[in-house]
């Protein structure tokens, strides 16, 4: 049973680019959540998503960043025009869908965005 | 609003030791805690978790915790440490609305023989 998925694992751009990190659930999960991780601040929640919807983005900042999860496919987080303070790990969990879900969430390996 | 706070962002012992990570939580309902282990460029994974069942929680790997409404503490201690343990360890809180995990900003364990 694959976990869950994040690609690209390492990501660089450069200034001013776009940055699009993906993520694929667990099988049977529906609750996807985004985290950053930044040196000595620990896992930071950006958004927590459901199929087509956004439930929480109380985490995430008000310009460049989005996030969605389609009917089809994987969530992603993209990054406009990004900034050398965006380089950083991002992290995808996921989680099942009620009365299955107890709160856990299990994660991906991350992506490693470094911007030059 | 939940929180946690991790007592020392670092803690060494020697194997065989005792291991004692402290994590103070702060929540105005009723919490779910949880400790996730973090090993270097990997995604955290789910040692044990609380979830107002008993207040002592054993885990993977020989780790347990135990919850103490009194002292809104949820430590994780492990009887005798190896070298495999090293890692940074997240202490997390559910959020009241149920729509995130809030972390601690982890504790590094470091295990010399």
């Amino acid at each position: 049973n694959a976990g869950v998925m994040q690609n690209p694992r390492h990501l660089v751009r450069r200034r001013g680019q776009e940055a699009r990190l993906r993520c694929s659930p667990m099988k049977g999960h529906s609750h996807v959540y985004w985290y950053r991780q930044l040196p000595e601040e620990g896992l930071k929640f950006m958004v927590y998503l459901q199929k087509e919807n956004i439930i929480d983005e109380s985490g995430m900042p008000k310009e460049r960043f989005s996030a969605e999860f389609p009917k089809e496919g994987p969530s992603i987080l993209r990054i406009q025009q990004v900034v050398r303070g965006d380089s950083a790990a991002y992290f995808c969990a996921s989680s099942p869908p009620y009365p299955d879900n107890t709160g856990e969430l299990f994660f991906g390996e991350g992506s490693r965005l470094t911007v030059l | 609003a939940q929180s946690v706070t991790q007592l020392g962002s670092h803690v060494s012992v020697s194997e065989g030791a005792l291991v004692l990570l402290r994590c103070n939580y702060s929540s105005s309902v009723p919490p779910y805690l949880f400790w996730y282990v973090q090993y270097p460029n990997q995604g955290l994974q789910l040692l044990l978790k609380y979830t107002s069942a008993a207040t002592l929680v054993k885990g993977i790997n020989g780790f347990e915790a135990e919850f103490k409404k009194s002292e809104t503490s949820f430590h994780l201690t492990k009887p005798s440490a190896h070298m495999s343990d090293a890692a940074e360890y997240f202490c997390a809180v559910r959020n009241q609305a149920g729509t995130a995990l809030i972390f601690g900003k982890g504790t590094t364990l470091s295990v010399s023989s």
